[in-house]
């Protein structure tokens, strides 16, 4: 199993401001995405992070809101920019050792917007 | 594309009942499923995977199974307890090995 430390557990935050989550897992790993959780929905899927080249968006999510960068294979960040209400969720950090195998999550991070 | 969807979406029961809890698919080519735990404000930590060629999987009181062909996975909670009280997702891997979740169910155990 991997072991994944996500920071920060929480925050609040200004509107107009940026915040940058970090996930950092103590191993290799080949394949790392980053979820949404907005308040009492499911995990929706932002992007994969492609360790040395550009993340892959979902549709509905864009680089200039939501840049992240993978410069190995054991961390990744995942920056919220111009933040709004809006914005206010649980930020995951998912991880897999290869396809088809068990997805790890880290703590997650609370997001609250004001 | 990949629908999960998950039944009940909330239960209340009392300390020591054996539980159901339904996660179905519309996309059966899946290559996995898997079960997770989620408590308030927190991570999902994983309970149990289910490989496609898989029909369950057990891991103390937890019981996992999976019918492929009718796209539908059950999780079953044997002698429930106050700790287990958190929500339930499931997700369902298919060709991009992406998770996809349902909304989760969210259970509640009283003393």
């Amino acid at each position: 199993s991997a072991v994944i430390s996500q920071k920060p557990s929480r925050d609040i935050c200004q509107r107009g401001t940026s915040l940058t989550i970090q996930c950092q897992v103590d191993s290799q790993v080949t394949m790392m995405f980053w979820y949404r959780q907005q308040p009492g929905q499911s995990l929706t899927l932002i992007a994969t992070a492609n360790q040395g080249s550009e993340a892959t968006y979902e549709s509905g999510f864009v680089i200039d809101k939501f840049p992240i960068s993978r410069p190995n294979l054991t961390f990744s960040t995942l920056t919220v920019s111009n933040m709004s209400p809006e914005d206010s969720s649980i930020y995951l950090c998912n991880v897999q050792q290869g396809a088809s195998t068990e997805a790890f999550f880290g703590q997650g991070t609370r997001l609250t917007v004001v | 594309k990949q629908e999960v969807t998950q039944i009940p979406a909330a239960l209340s029961v009392p300390e020591g009942e054996n539980l159901v809890l339904n996660c179905s698919f519309t996309d059966s080519a899946i290559y996995n499923l898997q079960w997770f735990r989620q408590d308030p404000g927190k991570g999902l930590t994983s309970l149990l995977l289910i490989q496609s060629s898989q029909r369950e999987q057990t891991s103390g009181r937890l019981n996992a199974s999976l019918d492929k062909s009718s796209g539908r996975s059950t999780l079953y909670i044997a002698a429930s307890q106050p700790g287990d009280s958190a929500t339930y997702l499931c997700a369902a891997s298919g060709g991009s090995y992406i998770p996809t979740f349902g909304r989760g169910t969210s259970l509640i155990v009283h003393p």
